[in-house]
């Protein structure tokens, strides 16, 4: 089980890029890092997916270096309503039946804090 | 839209009382997963679903339990629910290709 470890909060003004890094140095071969967005009282969303190198959606950019033992959520330009828990997880993508490797363990999460 | 649904959004209990917690979801995926989330921090997986096979965590008390009678319908029974029982319940499910799609969850207070 890939252990995640991230900062426990990070303050950024409005406008700016912010970049959360989360730490999994004991990731397997068949894991997948994922990033979700939690606000008060909602059900995590998912944000980003990948397994290497960089991936880009339409609301951030994951970087993935070639060991692959960390990773880096990027926010561009955040706003007001981006403030939020932002969790890294990393485990494989489909669980399949029956194998106990299977797990899925969110850590603490980055509480994100944008001020005007 | 396809989405998760949990109902009900809000669920009160007695002490020792059984409580059913229900999630549907009209994604078609074919893995469902239970969360509990108490107040500040992260989601604890409880269990899932791979279509009708049920892997339970190592460490889910055994009072709760999951039934998943079809691919749309997945529900959560705490037999005896005690005070340390009271969190925001999660409904999850995936799909291959995707990440975890979220309900809004049930909030569950233990009176």
């Amino acid at each position: 089980l890939a252990k995640t470890t991230q900062p426990i909060s990070m303050d950024s003004y409005e406008g700016q890029e912010v970049n959360i890094t989360c730490s999994h140095n004991n990731i397997a071969t068949n894991d997948y890092i994922t990033w979700y967005q939690q606000f008060p009282s909602q059900g995590p969303r998912f944000i980003i997916q990948g397994y290497k190198t960089k991936v880009t959606n339409e609301v951030a950019s994951l970087f993935i270096p070639a060991d692959r033992k960390s990773s880096t959520l990027s926010l561009p330009r955040v706003s007001l309503s981006d403030t939020a828990v932002y969790y890294c997880l990393v485990g494989d993508r489909v669980p399949y039946s029956g194998a106990g490797s299977y797990q899925l363990t969110f850590g603490k999460g980055t509480k994100l804090s944008v001020i005007p | 839209d396809a989405m998760v649904i949990q109902n009900p959004r809000y669920q009160v209990t007695q002490f020792g009382k059984p409580v059913t917690l229900s999630c549907s979801q009209t994604l078609n995926h074919n893995v469902m997963y239970w969360y509990q989330q108490k107040s500040s921090q992260a989601p604890k997986l409880l269990f899932h679903y791979y279509d009708k096979d049920f892997n339970n965590e190592a460490d889910t008390p055994d009072n709760f339990q999951s039934r998943r009678p079809n691919t749309s319908f997945c529900f959560l029974d705490i037999r005896s629910p005690g005070l340390g029982d009271a969190a925001m319940y999660l409904c999850a499910t995936s799909s291959p290709t995707s990440g975890q799609f979220f309900g809004p969850g049930t909030r569950l207070t233990v009176l």
